[in-house]
């Protein structure tokens, strides 16, 4: 079945400091969500995108859907100690019928 | 969007026991989903629920192990059967809001010893 595939898996950041991450399918997507999640929380939803070449804000978040729509960044901004967490990107194949989760990225945000 | 509580919040279960988790939501939604995520990894899904149908599983996952029970529009339980470790997870309940937004509600972490 469809794989999304998440990068870096991990990282370490100063706080303060600017973060990108990104999420690639080898088919295409007709959305892409991209979700927080905390320790013992379930996963928290960020940001959705629904058109190829959408780039949406949300706060210090903003994520685009890629040209391509196999593919979608997440960037966040002047981090600070609460963007610590796992961000999963997630989407819906081209026939909206599988949903499809990618395996994560966990962001360490050091003082 | 759409909100989610699930119970329990957590438990610790002895092996070979059962554990029923239930969802509920706070407004009518035609497909709810349950998911596992295994400590460190990403969601699985376990199963698709729609009300007025037996649920669909995915591959890997069966009724008996994970009976689930969809009686109305805003509620559906997940049963974890004859428990094992390799059960210990999180259980997590979702809907589809909004057309394509699919929502998560906090999860249920179950140990079993």
């Amino acid at each position: 079945g469809q794989q999304l595939n998440q990068s870096p898996q991990s990282m370490f950041i100063q706080e303060g400091e600017d973060v990108s991450m990104n999420c690639t399918s080898s088919s295409i997507f007709n959305t892409w969500l991209w979700y927080k999640q905390d320790p013992g929380e379930g996963p928290v939803l960020l940001i959705a995108l629904y058109k190829a070449g959408e780039l949406t804000s949300n706060g210090r978040l903003t994520a685009q859907f890629g040209i391509t729509r196999k593919d979608s960044f997440l960037n966040i901004s002047a981090s600070i100690p609460s963007d610590v967490g796992i961000y999963f990107c997630a989407g819906f194949d081209n026939y909206g019928q599988n949903f499809v989760f990618g395996p994560g990225t966990r962001l360490s945000v050091l003082p | 969007s759409a909100v989610i509580s699930q119970k329990p919040s957590r438990d610790i279960c002895q092996r070979g026991t059962s554990l029923t988790i239930q969802c509920q939501v706070d407004s009518q939604v035609t497909m709810m989903f349950w998911y596992r995520q295994q400590p460190g990894q990403s969601l699985t899904l376990i199963a698709t629920a729609n009300q007025g149908s037996e649920a669909t599983y995915e591959s890997g996952f069966v009724i008996d192990k994970f009976p689930i029970s969809r009686p109305n529009l805003t509620f559906s339980t997940l049963t974890v059967s004859n428990m094992s470790p390799e059960d210990s997870s999180i259980y997590l309940c979702s809907v589809i809001d909004r057309g394509r937004e699919q929502f998560f509600g906090p999860g249920t972490r179950l140990t079993v010893l």
